[in-house]
């Protein structure tokens, strides 16, 4: 089972709003990682966590938390989001040994719509 | 700073043409090469992997090569069918501590004519 899977596929939500974002992954991948895409771009990296601890935050504006329960989830908590952060949301999920050196595995991503 | 640039920005063809999609990348420090294919508003399916160890890499109706050395990347699409038509996107993997960090381009839209 090669497959990352995302839920929900849309999502629109106020600026007010909380919402999450999930990702799950049952291909014993260590490393876990969210992108954010906009329109006629290439996906920008936001986090990456390894062996469930945050390795990695780009900068990201803390209106997104990620949190990975275990290791084979992901989620990423949205609170008082801006419309310019509408965008695809993609997860995606790695190997972290040096034979497999990272290819990583994308799922469909989430469409989310800010209003 | 890794840097991948894709050419050309996009490309036409008639079906059944053999194309080839360009990718160059700055620092020849990478891990591997990936080449992704997106349909619009979908997510990113892989459709090769090169090691850096390797040349080339070859599934079906697609080949890429690598020349780490050059920095440069070709995806050979051959005999191509309107169902090929999506944008492609080529990634390198560098290291970023104990993860591996993915730098893509900025794609080729690819559209092939019936």
């Amino acid at each position: 089972d090669t497959e990352v899977t995302q839920t929900p596929k849309h999502l629109v939500m106020g600026m007010t709003n909380k919402k999450s974002l999930k990702c799950e992954q049952h291909m014993g991948h260590r490393a876990m990682y969210w992108y954010k895409q906009k329109a006629k771009k290439p996906p920008e990296l936001m986090f990456v966590y390894s062996y469930e601890k945050l390795s990695i935050n780009e900068s990201v504006p803390s209106r997104f938390s990620p949190e990975c329960p275990n290791s084979s989830l992901l989620n990423l908590h949205l609170h008082a989001l801006q419309p310019e952060d509408s965008a695809l949301y993609l997860c995606a999920s790695s190997q972290l040994d040096l034979i497999a050196r990272g290819e990583q595995y994308f799922g469909p991503g989430t469409r989310l719509t800010v209003t | 700073k890794q840097e991948v640039t894709q050419i050309p920005a996009a490309l036409s063809v008639p079906e059944g043409e053999n194309l080839v999609l360009n990718c160059s990348f700055t620092d020849s420090a990478i891990y591997n090469l990936q080449w992704f294919r997106q349909d619009p508003g979908k997510g990113l399916t892989s459709l090769l992997l090169i090691q850096s160890s390797q040349r080339e890499q070859t599934s079906g109706r697609l080949n890429a090569s690598l020349d780490k050395s050059s920095g440069r990347s070709t995806l050979y699409i051959a005999a191509s069918q309107p169902g090929d038509s999506a944008t492609y996107l080529c990634a390198v993997t560098s290291s970023g501590g104990s993860n591996y960090k993915l730098t893509f381009g900025k794609g080729t839209l690819l559209t092939v004519n019936p």
